[in-house]
Order: structure tokens, then sequence, then C-alpha cells
């Protein structure tokens, strides 16, 4: 049990499709994130949330839109990707936004086709 | 803006033997904290350590410790005693702020691989 779930583990999508990605935190965290991990890069930060409230968007495209509807659990809702938006998504949760350490799902691996 | 570099892509060691994995950061700002992330083949994140950049005291958390040098923005993990359960993506990461713009900056990652 790692304390933050994400679902699913997997997911292939073409690019006319929608789907959500689920993330749900077992800490009593009040921030919770979405970052995304590409091959030979530093993970990027996506968007920052801290008692349901979005604190950071950080020029991420619109077919990425995040939802938090309460303090444990975080969605990002995918439509119309592009192939460059294949990587792997995770999610983190941690007791405040500042200096608190993160605390990660087993992300979820994204192909679109 | 800060940056973190992590200069060693890749490296090996053997089974039982000390291997340090190097880190330098850019930063501007006087208080911040360090952290370094391990990723095995399970995908998950798992924080390893974590060092406030007031105390001059290196962090040590069991078999791994790092060495940290302010004045020369460097951040380097040692593994003493490695075990095959090390075998990982291990990630540098820097976070400072206090504010709504804080944000924890994470550098490319060094593959570790211990081998029996």
């Amino acid at each position: 049990e790692t304390g933050v779930t994400q679902t699913p583990r997997h997911l292939v999508m073409g690019m006319t499709n929608k789907k959500s990605l689920k993330c749900e935190q077992h800490l009593g965290h009040n921030a919770m994130y979405w970052y995304k991990q590409s091959a030979k890069k530093p993970l990027e930060l996506m968007f920052v949330y801290s008692l349901e409230e979005r604190v950071e968007n950080n020029s991420v495209p619109s077919r990425f839109s995040p939802e938090c509807p309460n303090s444990s659990h975080l969605f990002l809702h995918l439509h119309t990707l592009q192939p460059e938006d294949s990587a792997l998504y995770l999610c983190a949760s941690s007791q405040a936004i500042y200096n608190s350490p993160l605390h990660f799902g087993n992300g979820t691996r994204l192909t679109v086709t | 803006a800060q940056t973190v570099t992590q200069s060693q892509p890749e490296m090996s060691v053997q089974e039982a033997e000390t291997v340090t994995l190097s880190c330098t950061y850019d930063t501007s700002e006087s208080n911040y904290y360090l952290f370094w992330y391990k990723q095995p083949p399970s995908r998950q994140m798992i924080l390893v350590i974590r060092q406030e950049a007031y105390k001059q005291q290196n962090a040590t958390e069991n078999r791994f410790s790092v060495n940290f040098q302010k004045a020369a923005k460097s951040f380097s993990l040692k593994i003493s005693d490695s075990q095959l359960g090390d075998t990982a993506m291990y990630f540098c990461a820097f976070f400072v702020g206090e504010t709504s713009g804080s944000r924890l900056t994470f550098g490319e990652g060094t593959q570790l691989t211990v081998n029996p």
C-alpha cells in the first residue's frame, strides 16, 4: 500500500478519445500534484492543488484538464491528445505545498496512438 | 530560475560496494531543501533522503548519506553496502519557496544498476 493510488496503470488511447486518470491519497495530505515523466527529461510539474484549489498551472495545454473534487482525489481529464503526450503521469501528495516531502503513486503509463 | 544537474546518466556498482551519485544545482536563494528520490522498476518514486540547506550536518539514513557542499552547490548521494534492491533511477530534487510559487525541481536522473 503506497498511500497514493493511481488508476489505470496503463492506458492506450487514440487522439480523438476522451479518458481520465485518477489519483487517490490515503495519507490525509492537503496538497496534490500531477507530474509528467518523459524519457531522458526531468519530471515536469503540471498542476498543483492545495486544499482543493489549483495553485499552479504550468503552461499545460488545455487538452489536459485537472479536477480536484476533495483533498483525497485528483483527476486528469484527457481529450484530443497528441502522440508526444505519451509519457508516465505521476500523481503525488504532500502534507503542505511548502517543503513537505512528496509521496508518489505508481503512475499511469499513457500511450497515445 | 532553479536548475538541477545530474551529470551521470548511468552508473553501476558491485553488490556490497559503495557508490556516489553526483548532483549540482543553481540558485540564488539561501534557504532551500534538497532531496534524493529513488524510482525502481515499479515506477513509484520513493523519498530516500532530505537535507535542509541551513543545516551544516550531512543527512544520513541507514546506508544512504549525502555530502552537502553549500558553497559549491553540490549534493551527492553515497550508498554504502549496495544491495540488488538499490537498482533504480535516482533523482536529485531541489525545493525553494514559502509562497504559492514554490516548486520542486528535479534533475534528469541517474540509472543505478547493482550487479551481483
